[in-house]
């Protein structure tokens, strides 16, 4: 069974500070990881892919990838109250079809004035 | 408008009726998924199609839903005898395939709603 997990929130954090959301995986053969942010009512927009080991940065975010932990993560820093939405991270596993993603449940967001 | 393209955006349906969701995908990618996503719950992959081609089905429930891509025009997933608990949201991805580690942009969505 292949799964992806969440921290289930809601995190809350005031504005400026550091966020910080986290995503395991079970599968060990997974290859390619996607963090998506979906605000209330709409559908899930692609902010950031890793696909090795480490940090990689864009702008306010970055995404850190730890293969041998199953794990990765979010960081979004100097927060703001337009980053308020459900965070889901997603997980592409070589070996199976390569298109499908497996989704966690998201964890949501919310920065405080 | 280069992105997904999605209709209807709402869709309201009788049980028993038949439910049509229709997806464009962003302009030269030729790859596109379908994932549900219920009320308080994540996204499900239902299925991945290229033209002519259903790569993945293992997601789609075995009666009622398909779903085609055919050569010229959308991709369309079908429901048909809807039951209430198929209201959900519909997305549609595409993506230009399996470079940049298969990148999937999605659709607005349909929102389908059984009465």
């Amino acid at each position: 069974q292949k799964e992806v997990e969440q921290n289930s929130g809601p995190l809350s954090v005031p504005e400026g500070a550091i966020a910080s959301l986290n995503c395991t995986y079970s599968d060990r053969v997974s290859q390619s990881f996607f963090w998506y942010r979906q605000y209330s009512g709409k559908s899930p927009e692609l902010i950031m892919s890793i696909y090795s080991n480490g940090d990689k940065e864009d702008g306010r975010f970055t995404a850190q990838l730890n293969k041998a932990s199953q794990y990765v993560s979010l960081l979004i820093r100097d927060s703001q109250p337009s980053d308020s939405a459900t965070y889901l991270c997603a997980v592409n596993i070589r070996g199976s079809t390569l298109g499908r993603l497996y989704f966690g449940r998201g964890t949501q967001l919310t920065v405080w004035p | 408008n280069a992105g997904v393209m999605q209709n209807p955006r709402h869709l309201v349906r009788r049980r028993g009726q038949e439910a049509r969701l229709r997806c464009s995908p962003m302009k030269g990618h030729s790859h596109v998924y379908w994932y549900r996503q219920l009320p308080e719950e994540g996204l499900k992959f239902m299925v991945y199609l290229q033209k002519e081609n259903i790569i993945d089905e293992s997601g789609m429930p075995k009666e009622r839903f398909s779903a085609e891509f055919p050569k010229e025009g959308p991709s369309i997933l079908r429901i048909q005898q809807v039951v209430r608990g198929d209201s959900a949201a519909y997305f549609c991805a595409s993506s230009p395939g399996t470079e940049r580690g298969n990148e999937q942009f999605f659709g607005p969505g349909t929102r389908l709603t059984v009465l």
